[in-house]
């Protein structure tokens, strides 16, 4: 695909349960990112991958929150035990080098809308 | 701790009218200073870029004014077509730091 894609676009879970969300970046693209959005604010910065390693994960808000990138392509955003307040789009993006790159363009997918009930 | 402050929150815009949107920033160390373009359902995509050492970037209707010494920058959109309504983000980051902070963003309808 010429974008990135994220799977699924929507995803409704109980409270307590443990959720997946997928991120395909554009091939060739080294640098991945996962933001955040609440409803009505920005994109809040999570974390950030560099190849197969995560360079920096201080966005993610606690320890339930862990994020894999085991091929240095596509990645995995895994929540365990799900709080009400998890509930938000959650924005992958991509970008060629990354931060060695200088500041770059970063190609954001579409999101996957996480509700919990 | 909100590094990027956006306003207005919202505007409404005749077509062919212009939008502008300021931006304001705390941190010097800030170097690259991005407006992204979101559409309902859609991420946000990359509108226009300015670096510090420039005052002014025009591409097409889109403007960026940048004033470093009062770090703000703004983002004007000139002769508003209904195709420009969506929601409009500022963003910064720097070199050395690479995450985007991201400003709340600006919902803008530009009426026929």
């Amino acid at each position: 695909g010429a974008g990135v894609s994220q799977t699924p676009s929507n995803k409704v879970t109980e409270k307590g349960k443990y959720v997946e969300l997928r991120c395909d970046p554009i091939s060739g693209h080294t640098a991945l990112y996962w933001y955040r959005q609440s409803l009505g604010q920005g994109p809040e910065f999570l974390i950030y991958f560099q190849g197969t390693g995560a360079a920096d994960d201080s966005g993610l808000p606690n320890d339930r929150f862990f994020a894999v990138r085991p091929e240095g392509s596509v990645s995995t955003l895994k929540i365990q035990r799900t709080e009400r307040g998890d509930s938000a789009v959650y924005l992958c993006a991509s970008s060629l080098k990354g931060w060695r790159g200088g500041q770059e363009t970063q190609y954001f997918g579409p999101g996957t809308r996480l509700l919990v009930l | 701790q909100q590094q990027v402050k956006q306003s207005p929150q919202s505007l409404i815009v005749q077509k062919g009218g212009i939008s502008i949107i300021n931006c304001a920033y705390e941190n010097t160390a800030f170097d690259y200073f991005p407006w992204y373009q979101q559409f309902p359902g859609k991420g946000p995509a990359l509108l226009i870029a300015i670096r510090p050492d420039v005052s002014e970037k025009k591409e097409g209707r889109f403007t960026i004014s940048f004033n470093k010494s009062a770090k703000q920058f703004s983002l004007h959109i000139m002769d508003s077509q209904p195709g420009d309504s969506a929601t409009y983000f500022c963003a910064a980051s720097s070199d050395s730091w690479g995450k985007f902070q991201f400003g709340a963003g600006t919902q803008v309808v530009v009426t026929p």
